[in-house]
Order: C-alpha cells, then structure tokens, then sequence
C-alpha cells in the first residue's frame, strides 16, 4: 500500500506570492495533520482535519489554511508568503483521530526567496 | 509553541554503545511517543507509551515514563551507524486533534 504522498518536494517562490501543498494519506486514513519544519528545530503543529473538519489548530497567522476534501486528501495553501515561511512542510495521517500514531509523508520543501 | 523539550540537543557515540536521550513535557498527557527523523525528511513512529505504564520496550529500544517528573527517556541499546538520526518526543495536546513535537535529540553514531 502506498505510503502518505505530498506534492510537490520541492518549490521555490518569492515573497507575497501564494503557494498550495498537497496530501494523499494512507488509503483508510480520515485524519490529516500539517507541520511546519524550520532546519534545526522540531516540527510545530499548524492544523489537523478529521471528516473533513478542522479539528485542531496551531500557532499559526490567518495566511495558513487547510481543507481536507471528501477522498480525506488535504491542500494547505499558505498566502502573501514572507521569507520566514521558508520551511519543510510535513503531512502526516492516522486512522482516526490521531493522538497515537502518525503516518508522515517525505515532505514538501519551500524556499521563499 | 512545544509541549517537549529533549535532552542532550545534540549526542555523538560510537557504534555498539548506548545512547540514551530525554524529553520533558509540562502538562498531563494521554501517552507519549518517540519519533525518528532521517536527513530532514519524514518522520517514522518508533514507540508509544500510554500514561498508566512505566516501561516498554521493542527490539534495542527503551521507554520509561515518569508522569510525576513529567519526563521520558529512550533508550537505544548497542547502536548502530544506521541508527544516526534525529529523535522527538511528541504528546497529545487535543484529545487526539493536536500532536505536538518536542526540539529533538540529534545522535550521530561513528562507526
């Protein structure tokens, strides 16, 4: 079975510009979470969807939002990007609500120059 | 904002010795769980221990769980040059809505 995919692994963009990440959990999976990985640190909690409804939310300014589609899928689109943004961008899946056991996919890295 | 914070930041052993890394937390929790992260990609799940446990193990790993010091240690027994990687801790934060990730623990094993 395939694992969790994000697309695309790789984006450069330039500051103001918007950009959409895409997640394909593991076939079976309803929750979806995002993570923000600066280099170096820990990834930090920006969203989960469950059923198709934000369920949980971080830390994050109003230019990050998520939706999770009916096939459980997830686009985090994240607008008027600063250079701080810059980050790799973690997907993961669980089979239910989460809270034991996640599924990550390799991740997208953006760069915003 | 992080729920766990690791210890030692960084740990450099060589292969076949022990390596043993700790995670604190500030709030109650459900379980804990430790994750493995290889060159800046995705992260693989190792080992959960719910809160009403002390000890488990799998394979060369190791958890304890103290929640009276709110901490948590993992253990790695006779380390490998494979087993290079960073390592956090996450907890629960949302009843299963909000898994928050520790700092990280970087090992490099020398061969």
């Amino acid at each position: 079975d395939a694992g969790v995919t994000q697309s695309p692994t790789h984006l450069i963009k330039t500051r103001g510009q918007h950009v959409t990440l895409r997640c394909s959990p593991i076939s079976g999976h309803k929750s979806v979470s995002w993570y923000q990985q600066v280099l170096g640190q820990g990834p930090q909690f920006i969203f989960q969807y469950y059923e198709k409804e934000e369920r949980g939310r971080g830390n994050f300014p109003d230019r990050f939002s998520a939706r999770q589609f009916p096939n459980y899928s997830s686009e985090l689109n994240v607008n008027a990007l600063l250079l701080g943004d810059s980050a790799l961008y973690l997907c993961a899946s669980s089979p239910d609500r989460g809270g034991e056991k996640l599924f990550f996919g390799s991740g997208t890295q953006l760069s915003v120059l | 904002s992080q729920q766990g914070e690791e210890d030692p930041q960084a740990l450099s052993i060589q292969e076949g010795e022990n390596a043993t890394m700790n995670c604190s937390y500030k709030t109650s929790i459900n379980n804990l769980q430790w994750y493995r992260q290889n060159s800046g990609r995705g992260l693989v799940h190792l080992i959960l221990i719910r809160s009403n446990e002390r000890e488990k193990h799998s394979g060369r790993l190791r958890v304890t769980l103290d929640t009276s010091k709110k901490s948590s240690s993992l253990l790695i027994t006779a380390s490998r040059a494979a087993d290079t990687a960073s390592y956090f801790c996450a907890t629960d934060m949302g009843g299963g809505f909000k898994t928050i990730f520790g700092a990280g623990t970087r090992l490099f094993v020398k061969a």
